[in-house]
């Protein structure tokens, strides 16, 4: 079975441009979450979806950083402008359900550097 | 708030037992998780336990859970040249009825000795 995919899996780019990273979950998990990973903060939840509507997004560092779930297969999460500090490496995972017996599985990450 | 706390680093001699330990504050956690992570990759599950059981085998690993003192401790048996990674401790809280995300600690670093 295929897991949790994301693009791309390294981007690069200048501070102030628009950044667009892509998620793909496990087919038939209702549940999405949105992580970053810095070295000084660790692994921070951003936001999470049930069946594409946003339940929680109070750990989005700022108006910066917007989430969509267009349908039941793919997810976006966007940094317009990009910062130097944005630089981290974003996680995308999935769960079948709300239950803890129903863990999150991750993708592979997408590394992000803002020059 | 919910604070996870691991020891940053381990180090251990090929073929002996890894022993990683983690608190945990949130009281309401029922669920607990332990999260592997090599280089340059994403977050592969290994087990996870109940809050109402005191311990959980599978295999290499073992899992134990102090509820009274929120302590959580993984066990790898026989340690291998493959384990080599970051291991991640996780609860996953509740509230309102739904699931929330999980709440990491920052990670130890398994080193192994040859």
């Amino acid at each position: 079975d295929a897991g949790v995919i994301q693009s791309p899996r390294h981007e690069v780019t200048e501070m102030g441009q628009e950044v667009t990273l892509r998620c793909k979950p496990i087919s038939g998990h209702d549940y999405l979450f949105w992580y970053r990973q810095t070295m000084m903060r660790g692994l921070e939840l951003l936001i999470y979806f049930n069946n594409n509507v946003p339940i929680d997004d109070s750990g989005m560092p700022e108006d910066r950083f917007s989430a969509k779930m267009p349908n039941a297969s793919f997810s976006t999460l966007k940094i317009q402008p990009s910062e130097p500090r944005d630089s981290a490496v974003y996680f995308c995972a999935s769960s079948p359900g709300p239950s803890g017996n129903q863990p999150q599985h991750f993708g592979d990450g997408t590394r992000l550097s803002i020059l | 708030g919910e604070d996870v706390e691991q020891s940053l680093f381990l180090s251990v001699r090929e073929g002996d037992s890894s022993v990683i330990n983690c608190t945990y504050t949130d009281s309401s956690s029922t669920y607990l998780y332990w999260y592997k992570q090599e280089p340059g990759a994403g977050l592969q599950l290994l087990t996870y336990i109940f809050s109402n059981m005191d311990m959980k085998q599978d295999q290499r690993l073992t899992v134990l859970l102090n509820k009274k003192d929120k302590h959580l401790s993984l066990r790898i048996a026989d340690t291998q040249t493959g384990d080599s990674a970051i291991y991640f401790c996780a609860e996953r809280g509740y509230s309102g009825g739904g699931a929330d995300g999980l709440t990491f600690g920052k990670g130890t670093h398994l080193i192994i000795q040859p």
